[in-house]
């Protein structure tokens, strides 16, 4: 079992619907989560930082669920520009800092 | 600007010759990373630096070497490239100081072929 697992996707989605991806992780000692975002095989750039409170960034939500050890992204009102591959990310500064495990990202196509 | 950088952006070689790829972040980061990012392999991790001189293997180290001699450099360093290192590789800088909130920034990537 991979230790960070994401939904496999593509999801493919009407522009102004609203989308979910799920993270699962294995390690129950991950302290840090992340949701990153990656256009086109160019480099990743973080779209938010996952709280426990959960958190939302304009049309976006993240939400962590430390019980079932999953993490997971909302998109509401989805634009064509949010095409993209949605990749999660967790750590553990705790124990092991420079250590981070990616899953293999979940590709959403927004169409008019 | 703050950015990270990495040259060249992309390579082409041929088996067995030895080859580095240099990253280098401005925004005096503690760590540094590199990784690989294969279709259906997602992006993994090969080598991670916490500090200058301070370097620890990642999932995927084998076939390559990292050397942290400055904080802001952490180049790559393929002794004998076979074609399994055919990949897409991406550096990337961190903070660091076990913030739990330790956002990683990439460089560009540099996409190599090895024939």
């Amino acid at each position: 079992r991979k230790e960070v697992e994401q939904d496999p996707g593509p999801f493919n989605v009407p522009e102004g619907a609203t989308v979910a991806f799920n993270c699962t992780y294995s390690n129950s000692a991950s302290q840090s989560f992340f949701w990153y975002r990656q256009d086109c095989r160019k480099e990743p750039k973080l779209l938010m930082s996952v709280y426990s409170s959960g958190n939302e960034d304009g049309r976006f939500t993240a939400q962590l669920n430390r019980a079932s050890q999953y993490i997971s992204l909302l998109i509401r009102d989805s634009k064509l520009s949010d095409s993209a591959t949605y990749l999660c990310a967790v750590k553990n500064p705790n124990t092991n800092a420079g250590k981070s495990t990616f899953g293999d990202g979940t590709t959403l196509t927004v169409k008019p | 600007e703050a950015q990270v950088t990495q040259n060249p952006r992309y390579l082409i070689t041929v088996t067995g010759k030895k080859l580095t790829v240099t990253c280098s972040q401005n925004m005096n980061h503690e760590y540094m990373s590199w990784y690989r990012q294969d279709p259906g392999l997602g992006l993994r991790q090969i080598y991670y630096s916490m500090n200058v001189e301070v370097t620890d293997k990642g999932d995927v180290p084998e076939g390559y070497k990292v050397s942290r001699k400055e904080k802001r450099n952490f180049p790559l360093i393929l002794e004998s490239p076979s074609p399994n290192q055919t990949s897409l590789y991406f550096c990337a800088s961190s903070l660091g100081q076990g913030a739990q909130t330790d956002t990683q920034y990439f460089g560009p990537g540099t996409r190599l072929t090895v024939l």
